[in-house]
């Protein structure tokens, strides 16, 4: 079965501190899809990162990075010098192979709260 | 434009009432989902088509029904049957055997009273 926690519900920081999002996921597929979206307020889903599970290097973009480490199942999400903008949902999700499933596995989310 | 739209935003119903919730895409993609969520969780799918008059459930499609007779449209009747039909609805759509490329449409908000 596929699952993936998001074991942190909410989260506060100050503005311009670091933040980190934690994602854990099961799956025994060998071949499968990561990803992170953000949900602001609007509620429409953005999508930020698609990883597939052969592919484990680390992506910068900006002011986010993801950390993919298959040895823990693990896919964080880390921000870094966070601003008030920053503030919305964060969901995690796998998705299995298309000859697989079609399906989306998502996290429950972890709502970030930048402070001024 | 090309994207997935899903009208009203918002939508408020009498319990007991059917309502059907708009999905429309211009992206040309095959297959179209349908996924509820519901505050401090995540998305959960309720139906899904991988191509026009064909349809499968996911793992919450009690009280819901779908239809899909043209490929830009995958519309989702609430029925009265949905014990608890008020949640935030979203729609997607992807490409043919990518189904891990999936765009989402802005939501229709459903508050059921």
């Amino acid at each position: 079965a596929q699952k993936v926690t998001q074991a942190q519900t909410e989260i506060s920081v100050v503005e311009k501190e670091d933040v980190t999002l934690d994602c854990v996921y099961e799956t025994r597929d060998t071949t499968y899809y990561l990803f992170w979206y953000k949900q602001p307020p609007s509620g429409e889903l953005v999508f930020l990162i698609r990883r597939n599970s052969f592919d484990e290097q680390n992506e910068i973009s900006g002011r986010y990075s993801w950390n993919f480490q298959k040895s823990t199942s693990s896919f964080n999400f880390t921000i870094t010098a966070s601003q008030v903008v920053d503030s919305a949902v964060y969901f995690c999700a796998l998705s299995r192979n298309p000859n697989t499933g079609n399906q989306f596995y998502f996290g429950t989310g972890t709502s970030l709260t930048v402070i001024p | 434009d090309g994207g997935i739209t899903q009208s009203p935003k918002y939508l408020f119903r009498k319990e007991g009432q059917n309502v059907t919730l708009s999905c429309e895409q211009n992206l040309n993609h095959d297959a179209m989902y349908w996924y509820r969520q519901d505050p401090g969780q995540g998305l959960r799918l309720i139906y899904y088509s991988q191509i026009v008059n064909d349809f499968q459930k996911g793992d919450i499609a009690e009280g819901y029904s779908v239809s899909r007779e043209k490929k830009e449209s995958f519309p989702l009747t609430v029925t009265s049957a949905q014990k608890n039909p008020t949640a935030f609805y979203l729609c997607a759509s992807s490409p043919t055997g990518r189904s891990y490329e999936q765009y989402f449409g802005p939501g229709t908000r459903l508050t059921v009273t």
